[in-house]
Protein backbone atom coordinates (compact mmCIF):
# COMPACT_ATOMS: atom_id res chain seq x y z
CA UNK A 1 0.00 0.00 0.00
CA UNK A 2 1.43 3.12 -0.92
CA UNK A 3 1.13 5.67 1.58
CA UNK A 4 1.40 9.62 1.77
CA UNK A 5 1.45 11.15 5.24
CA UNK A 6 0.70 14.86 6.63
CA UNK A 7 -0.26 16.03 9.85
CA UNK A 8 -3.80 16.66 10.26
CA UNK A 9 -3.48 19.92 12.14
CA UNK A 10 -4.98 22.63 12.44
CA UNK A 11 -1.58 24.40 11.67
CA UNK A 12 -2.12 28.03 13.18
CA UNK A 13 0.10 31.11 12.26
CA UNK A 14 -0.49 34.65 12.16
CA UNK A 15 -1.67 36.90 9.20
CA UNK A 16 1.70 37.13 7.36
CA UNK A 17 3.87 34.38 8.66
CA UNK A 18 5.14 31.90 7.23
CA UNK A 19 3.25 28.56 7.11
CA UNK A 20 4.80 25.18 6.49
CA UNK A 21 3.30 22.53 5.47
CA UNK A 22 5.15 19.10 5.47
CA UNK A 23 4.75 15.34 3.74
CA UNK A 24 6.17 12.13 3.58
CA UNK A 25 5.49 9.57 0.72
CA UNK A 26 6.74 5.79 0.89
CA UNK A 27 6.80 4.47 -2.93
CA UNK A 28 10.61 5.70 -3.26
CA UNK A 29 10.20 5.57 -7.41
CA UNK A 30 7.58 8.45 -7.30
CA UNK A 31 8.52 11.13 -9.54
CA UNK A 32 5.85 13.81 -9.68
CA UNK A 33 4.20 15.63 -6.59
CA UNK A 34 1.60 17.71 -6.01
CA UNK A 35 -0.14 20.29 -3.99
CA UNK A 36 -3.97 20.73 -3.66
CA UNK A 37 -6.09 23.58 -1.74
CA UNK A 38 -9.24 23.14 -0.60
CA UNK A 39 -12.18 24.94 0.92
CA UNK A 40 -14.57 23.76 3.25
CA UNK A 41 -17.59 22.30 1.08
CA UNK A 42 -15.46 22.70 -2.31
CA UNK A 43 -12.77 20.68 -4.74
CA UNK A 44 -9.72 20.67 -4.77
CA UNK A 45 -7.80 22.96 -6.93
CA UNK A 46 -4.31 22.91 -7.79
CA UNK A 47 -1.78 25.16 -6.43
CA UNK A 48 1.51 23.92 -7.68
CA UNK A 49 3.55 20.57 -8.63
CA UNK A 50 6.99 19.59 -8.87
CA UNK A 51 9.12 17.11 -10.42
CA UNK A 52 12.75 17.71 -9.51
CA UNK A 53 14.54 17.91 -5.84
CA UNK A 54 15.40 21.35 -4.56
CA UNK A 55 12.66 24.79 -4.80
CA UNK A 56 9.96 25.44 -7.23
CA UNK A 57 8.72 29.04 -6.32
CA UNK A 58 5.78 30.63 -7.71
CA UNK A 59 4.14 33.61 -5.76
CA UNK A 60 3.95 33.59 -2.20
CA UNK A 61 4.07 29.49 -2.55
CA UNK A 62 6.82 27.40 -2.23
CA UNK A 63 7.42 23.70 -3.18
CA UNK A 64 10.20 21.78 -1.75
CA UNK A 65 10.96 18.37 -2.77
CA UNK A 66 13.88 16.02 -1.42
CA UNK A 67 13.43 12.42 -2.98
CA UNK A 68 16.23 10.77 -0.84
CA UNK A 69 14.23 11.91 2.54
CA UNK A 70 10.89 10.84 0.63
CA UNK A 71 9.85 14.50 2.07
CA UNK A 72 7.21 16.97 0.25
CA UNK A 73 6.86 20.69 1.37
CA UNK A 74 4.60 23.46 0.86
CA UNK A 75 5.74 26.86 2.16
CA UNK A 76 3.73 29.92 2.24
CA UNK A 77 4.82 33.54 2.59
CA UNK A 78 3.06 36.03 3.78
CA UNK A 79 -0.12 34.15 5.38
CA UNK A 80 -3.45 35.83 4.37
CA UNK A 81 -6.47 34.38 6.07
CA UNK A 82 -8.05 33.68 2.76
CA UNK A 83 -5.39 31.06 2.97
CA UNK A 84 -7.14 29.15 5.49
CA UNK A 85 -8.14 25.90 4.22
CA UNK A 86 -7.33 22.07 4.09
CA UNK A 87 -3.97 21.81 1.86
CA UNK A 88 -3.51 18.26 0.06
CA UNK A 89 -0.23 16.63 -0.75
CA UNK A 90 -0.61 13.93 -3.46
CA UNK A 91 2.01 11.81 -5.30
CA UNK A 92 1.60 9.99 -8.67
CA UNK A 93 1.37 6.58 -8.77
CA UNK A 94 2.98 5.27 -11.28
CA UNK A 95 1.61 1.87 -11.41
CA UNK A 96 -2.01 3.24 -11.20
CA UNK A 97 -1.40 6.40 -13.10
CA UNK A 98 -3.55 8.32 -10.51
CA UNK A 99 -3.18 10.73 -7.99
CA UNK A 100 -1.98 9.13 -4.22
CA UNK A 101 -3.71 12.22 -1.61
CA UNK A 102 -2.92 13.01 2.13
CA UNK A 103 -5.16 13.34 4.27
CA UNK A 104 -4.35 16.47 4.12
CA UNK A 105 -2.97 19.69 7.19
CA UNK A 106 -5.82 21.92 8.38
CA UNK A 107 -4.33 25.60 8.15
CA UNK A 108 -5.82 28.37 10.03
CA UNK A 109 -4.25 31.91 9.44
CA UNK A 110 -5.78 34.07 12.35
CA UNK A 111 -5.97 37.97 11.33
CA UNK B 1 -16.79 26.40 -19.95
CA UNK B 2 -18.25 23.95 -17.90
CA UNK B 3 -15.20 21.49 -17.22
CA UNK B 4 -16.28 18.26 -14.91
CA UNK B 5 -20.35 18.48 -14.28
CA UNK B 6 -20.86 15.67 -11.52
CA UNK B 7 -24.76 15.14 -11.09
CA UNK B 8 -26.82 14.87 -8.70
CA UNK B 9 -25.17 17.00 -6.01
CA UNK B 10 -27.15 15.67 -3.26
CA UNK B 11 -28.30 11.98 -2.45
CA UNK B 12 -30.07 10.14 0.36
CA UNK B 13 -30.29 6.52 -0.33
CA UNK B 14 -31.69 3.76 2.10
CA UNK B 15 -29.83 0.75 2.54
CA UNK B 16 -30.15 -1.61 -0.23
CA UNK B 17 -30.81 1.09 -2.98
CA UNK B 18 -29.17 1.20 -5.75
CA UNK B 19 -27.70 4.57 -7.89
CA UNK B 20 -25.65 5.70 -10.37
CA UNK B 21 -23.40 8.72 -10.72
CA UNK B 22 -22.93 10.64 -13.49
CA UNK B 23 -20.16 12.64 -14.54
CA UNK B 24 -18.86 14.47 -17.67
CA UNK B 25 -15.58 16.53 -18.71
CA UNK B 26 -15.47 18.99 -21.60
CA UNK B 27 -12.01 19.33 -22.01
CA UNK B 28 -11.30 16.58 -24.45
CA UNK B 29 -9.40 14.83 -20.95
CA UNK B 30 -8.02 11.05 -21.95
CA UNK B 31 -8.31 10.22 -18.41
CA UNK B 32 -10.98 10.16 -15.25
CA UNK B 33 -10.83 8.92 -11.97
CA UNK B 34 -13.45 8.65 -9.35
CA UNK B 35 -12.33 9.43 -5.50
CA UNK B 36 -14.13 9.07 -1.95
CA UNK B 37 -13.56 11.81 0.66
CA UNK B 38 -14.25 10.87 4.25
CA UNK B 39 -13.45 13.04 7.52
CA UNK B 40 -9.93 12.80 8.00
CA UNK B 41 -9.39 10.15 5.29
CA UNK B 42 -8.13 12.76 2.83
CA UNK B 43 -9.21 11.35 -0.69
CA UNK B 44 -9.27 7.43 -2.07
CA UNK B 45 -9.46 6.40 -5.24
CA UNK B 46 -12.54 4.33 -6.72
CA UNK B 47 -11.89 3.38 -10.06
CA UNK B 48 -10.47 4.86 -12.96
CA UNK B 49 -10.22 5.25 -16.71
CA UNK B 50 -6.84 5.80 -18.18
CA UNK B 51 -8.63 6.01 -21.35
CA UNK B 52 -12.22 5.53 -23.59
CA UNK B 53 -12.76 1.64 -23.07
CA UNK B 54 -10.72 0.85 -20.28
CA UNK B 55 -11.32 0.78 -16.61
CA UNK B 56 -8.87 -0.12 -13.43
CA UNK B 57 -9.50 -0.23 -10.01
CA UNK B 58 -8.30 2.02 -7.45
CA UNK B 59 -7.76 1.71 -3.63
CA UNK B 60 -10.97 0.96 -2.43
CA UNK B 61 -13.26 -0.61 -4.92
CA UNK B 62 -15.41 -2.89 -3.06
CA UNK B 63 -18.90 -2.15 -3.79
CA UNK B 64 -18.80 0.30 -6.81
CA UNK B 65 -19.00 -0.13 -10.67
CA UNK B 66 -18.10 2.42 -12.87
CA UNK B 67 -18.46 2.27 -16.84
CA UNK B 68 -16.74 4.95 -19.69
CA UNK B 69 -19.53 5.54 -21.48
CA UNK B 70 -17.45 7.25 -24.03
CA UNK B 71 -14.21 10.23 -24.24
CA UNK B 72 -16.76 12.64 -21.80
CA UNK B 73 -18.28 10.57 -19.41
CA UNK B 74 -17.44 8.27 -16.68
CA UNK B 75 -20.50 6.80 -14.40
CA UNK B 76 -20.00 5.35 -11.03
CA UNK B 77 -22.40 3.00 -9.68
CA UNK B 78 -23.49 1.64 -6.47
CA UNK B 79 -25.71 -2.01 -6.93
CA UNK B 80 -26.40 -2.43 -2.96
CA UNK B 81 -25.63 0.74 -1.39
CA UNK B 82 -24.45 0.82 2.65
CA UNK B 83 -23.66 3.14 4.98
CA UNK B 84 -20.32 2.92 4.93
CA UNK B 85 -20.60 4.34 1.33
CA UNK B 86 -22.11 7.54 3.05
CA UNK B 87 -18.98 10.18 1.90
CA UNK B 88 -18.76 12.64 -0.42
CA UNK B 89 -17.81 11.91 -3.99
CA UNK B 90 -15.50 13.54 -6.23
CA UNK B 91 -15.19 12.87 -10.04
CA UNK B 92 -11.50 14.16 -11.83
CA UNK B 93 -10.18 14.38 -15.40
CA UNK B 94 -6.77 15.20 -16.93
CA UNK B 95 -4.67 15.02 -19.90
CA UNK B 96 -2.38 12.79 -18.37
CA UNK B 97 0.30 13.20 -21.25
CA UNK B 98 3.38 11.10 -21.30
CA UNK B 99 5.15 9.88 -17.94
CA UNK B 100 3.98 12.74 -15.92
CA UNK B 101 0.03 12.89 -15.00
CA UNK B 102 -1.00 16.28 -15.46
CA UNK B 103 -3.55 18.53 -13.69
CA UNK B 104 -6.58 17.10 -12.16
CA UNK B 105 -9.61 18.97 -12.85
CA UNK B 106 -12.70 18.15 -10.34
CA UNK B 107 -16.01 18.02 -10.29
CA UNK B 108 -17.81 20.16 -7.43
CA UNK B 109 -18.65 16.61 -5.31
CA UNK B 110 -21.38 14.82 -4.92
CA UNK B 111 -22.87 14.23 -1.52
CA UNK B 112 -24.59 10.68 -0.43
CA UNK B 113 -26.09 9.49 2.47
CA UNK B 114 -27.09 6.25 2.91
CA UNK B 115 -29.24 5.46 6.06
Amino acid sequence: QKEVEQNSGPLSVPEGAIASLNCTYSDRGSQSFFWYRQYSGKSPELIMFIYSNGDKEDGRFTAQLNKASQYVSLLIRDSQPSDSATYLCAVLDTGRRALTFGSGTRLQVQP
Amino acid sequence: NAGVTQTPKFQVLKTGQSMTLQCAQDMNHNSMYWYRQDPGMGLRLIYYSASEGTTDKGEVPNGYNVSRLNKREFSLRLESAAPSQTSVYFCASSEALGPRLEELFFGEGSRLTVL
